[in-house]
This record gives structure tokens, C-alpha cells and sequence, in this order.
């Protein structure tokens, strides 16, 4: 089967880093992806890992070990606003075409 | 550039009713994608169409069809609505829906199925 595990919540305080892992099982892998999704909004991509290693864009980071089957997000100097739900999604091809697996999501709360 | 555009933001229906739901992808996107969001099952893909053609399915009943029109503007519809059709209802585009490409998601259609 296909599954991706990532933990449902993450607290942090204001100007932390916190770090939201994904390990993921699936029959076809071209990379994973990163979402960011606020209450009530759509999912705004972030990053995208096709191959091993770290992609790092502004104050967000995200990590790709192919061989472990592991990623992580990486977010520093965290602000109120990156309160939100951050998905990870893997690139599944299909007959012709790619869609996107995505993990249940992780709920992150950001305190003062 | 205008974003993905979604029609209607919110619906209610009734069991045994159909809805269609309207996508209008970012200009210049051929691929535009469905996916079901609902708190028990997250984000799950509904299908995929490119230049008028559905190219990828995921698992969902018959009930669940789609269509793309020569504009790249896509419709989903589903009949006999049933409880556990209360869902967002995103859909996404891209270019050609293939390699490194980026989806970009529209706002979503909240269908509550009463």
C-alpha cells in the first residue's frame, strides 16, 4: 500500500525552530513535496525534493533521504502566522500523469 | 497572473442530489487535478485531466466523474450524494502535470450533503 506518517501536531514557541518529519511507503516515488494549508484556506506549496538532500527557500527548509524513505520540514525563526497545517505529499506517477499522496497533515501551533 | 478560481465557494445538498463543482486552472495550465479533503481521510486524490482527457484516476465509486473542457476549464460531478460526500473539494493545475512541475490550488468548494 501507500502510506505517509507524519505527526498529527507540533507546538513551538515564536522565533523557535521546529523541525516536522514524513517518512513515507509507496510503490512509485518522484519526490516529495511540501504543503502549507491555513484553516478555511487552500494548500500552498512550499518545497520540492526530487533528489537527496536539503532545498532551502527564505526562513524553510526541507530535507529528502530517498534511502530511508524519510523527509523533514525545516521552519526557523518561527512567526505567529506559520501557524497552519503542513502536509507532505509524495509524487506517485501514474499511467502518464503524477498525483500527489498526501499525509494526514501536521497541525502546528505557534505560542508567543 | 490570476490564480485558481473555484465555483461555488460553498454548497449544501441534500442525500440523492448530484452537484457539479467548477475549476478554472491558472492560465496557460493544461492539468488540472481533484482531490477530496475531509478531517477523517485527508487530502485524497480524485482524478486527473490533461487536454480534455483523464489520464489518472483515483479510488472513489462511480458516483465521482469529471470532465475538461478545449479551455482547460474542468467540471467534477457527483450523483446521489451521500453523507460522507461532505468534503473541501480542491482542485489543482499545472502545466502538463508531469516531471518537477508545482500544483497550485484553487480556494476549494465546501459541500456539506445533508
Amino acid at each position: 500500500g501507500q502510506s505517509l506518517e507524519q505527526p498529527s501536531e507540533v507546538t513551538a514557541v515564536e522565533g523557535a525552530i521546529v523541525q516536522i518529519n514524513c517518512t513515507y511507503q509507496t510503490s512509485g516515488f518522484y519526490g516529495l513535496s511540501w504543503y502549507q494549508q491555513h484553516d478555511g484556506g487552500a494548500p500552498t506549496f512550499l518545497s520540492y525534493n526530487a533528489l537527496d538532500g536539503l532545498e532551502e527557500t527564505g526562513r524553510f527548509s526541507s530535507f529528502l533521504s530517498r534511502s530511508d524513505s524519510y523527509g523533514y520540514l525545516l521552519l526557523q525563526e518561527l512567526q505567529m502566522k506559520d501557524s497552519a497545517s503542513y502536509f507532505c505529499a509524495v509524487r506517485d506517477r501514474g499511467d502518464s500523469s503524477y498525483k500527489l499522496i498526501f499525509g494526514s497533515g501536521t497541525r502546528l501551533l505557534v505560542r508567543p | 497572473k490570476a490564480g485558481v478560481t473555484q465555483t461555488p465557494r460553498y454548497l449544501i445538498k441534500t442525500r440523492g442530489q448530484q452537484v457539479t463543482l467548477s475549476c478554472s486552472p491558472i492560465s496557460g495550465h493544461r492539468s488540472v487535478s481533484w482531490y477530496q479533503q475531509t478531517p477523517g481521510q485527508g487530502l485524497q486524490f480524485l482524478f486527473e485531466y490533461f487536454s480534455e482527457t483523464q489520464r489518472n484516476k483515483g479510488n472513489f465509486p462511480g458516483r465521482f466523474s469529471g470532465r475538461q473542457f478545449s479551455n482547460s476549464r474542468s467540471e467534477m460531478n457527483v450523483s446521489t450524494l451521500e453523507l460522507g460526500d461532505s468534503a473541501l473539494y480542491l482542485c489543482a493545475s499545472s502545466r502538463t502535470g508531469t516531471g518537477a512541475e508545482t500544483q497550485y490550488f484553487g480556494p476549494g468548494t465546501r459541500l456539506l450533503v445533508l
